[in-house]
């Protein structure tokens, strides 16, 4: 089956450092990733939609400038916290896509938990 | 490390079938393990569960953890094809969350 990775698994920094998050598809070609961000009361919210070779799409309310996101690849897109602040922790989980049509299958990664001191 | 893994990794039923849904984990520190339906954007939360034995149900859909196995289930009956999403499990202790690849479920009419 397909397989997405996420590297690291849990991340520590100080407040005002940059810190980057990596999702690879193992196995497969990802033409979409996506990007989301887990906040209380067990929701995920979509952040960001990157698509190989182009710019990503964000969700409204998303600062762009403050979490960049790029899909070089068919098989890694990276998620940049800029100058992070403690209310930037939380876990950060992405998935990918291998098709832009039908079947809109994603196979999600483990996900990164950030925690800024 | 903890790992969560979910079987089958992808299901094909008719409406009106019933279908179990597997998750097992290997974790330190248990808190909780939750259950989500993927269908478009973000996944939707269905469950969470924290005590051994307890079913939770929301209509058709029910789910109960196994702490002895380490295990839970997520059962949906008489499916319908507006059920058809990829649903995923995750797991949380005390300093993380890890989620498991999910399950592809297609009901066809």
């Amino acid at each position: 089956g397909a397989v997405v990775s996420q590297h690291p698994s849990r991340v520590i920094c100080k407040s005002g450092t940059s810190v980057k998050i990596e999702c690879r598809s193992l196995d497969f070609q990802a033409t979409t990733m996506f990007w989301y961000r887990q906040f209380p009361k067990q929701s995920l919210m979509l952040m960001a939609t990157s698509n190989e070779g182009s710019k990503a799409t964000y969700e409204q309310g998303v600062e762009k400038d403050k979490f960049l996101i790029n899909h070089a690849s068919l098989t890694l897109s990276t998620l940049t916290v800029t100058s992070a602040h403690p209310e930037d922790s939380s876990f950060y989980i992405c998935s990918a896509r291998e098709g832009a049509g039908p079947p809109y299958e994603q196979y999600f990664g483990p996900g990164t938990r950030l925690t800024v001191t | 490390e903890d790992k969560v893994v979910q079987s089958p990794l992808s299901l094909v039923v008719h409406e009106g079938d019933t279908v179990t849904l597997n998750c097992s984990y290997e974790v330190t520190n248990f808190r909780s393990l939750l259950w989500y339906k993927q269908e478009k954007k973000a996944p939707t939360f269905l469950f969470m569960l924290t005590s051994s034995g307890i079913e939770k149900k929301s209509g058709r859909l029910s789910s109960i953890l196994d702490k002895k196995e380490l295990s839970s289930i997520l059962n949906i009956t008489a499916t319908q094809t507006g059920d058809s999403a990829i649903y995923l499990c995750a797991v949380e202790n005390n300093n993380d969350m890890r989620f498991g690849a999910g399950t592809r479920l297609t009901v066809k009419p």
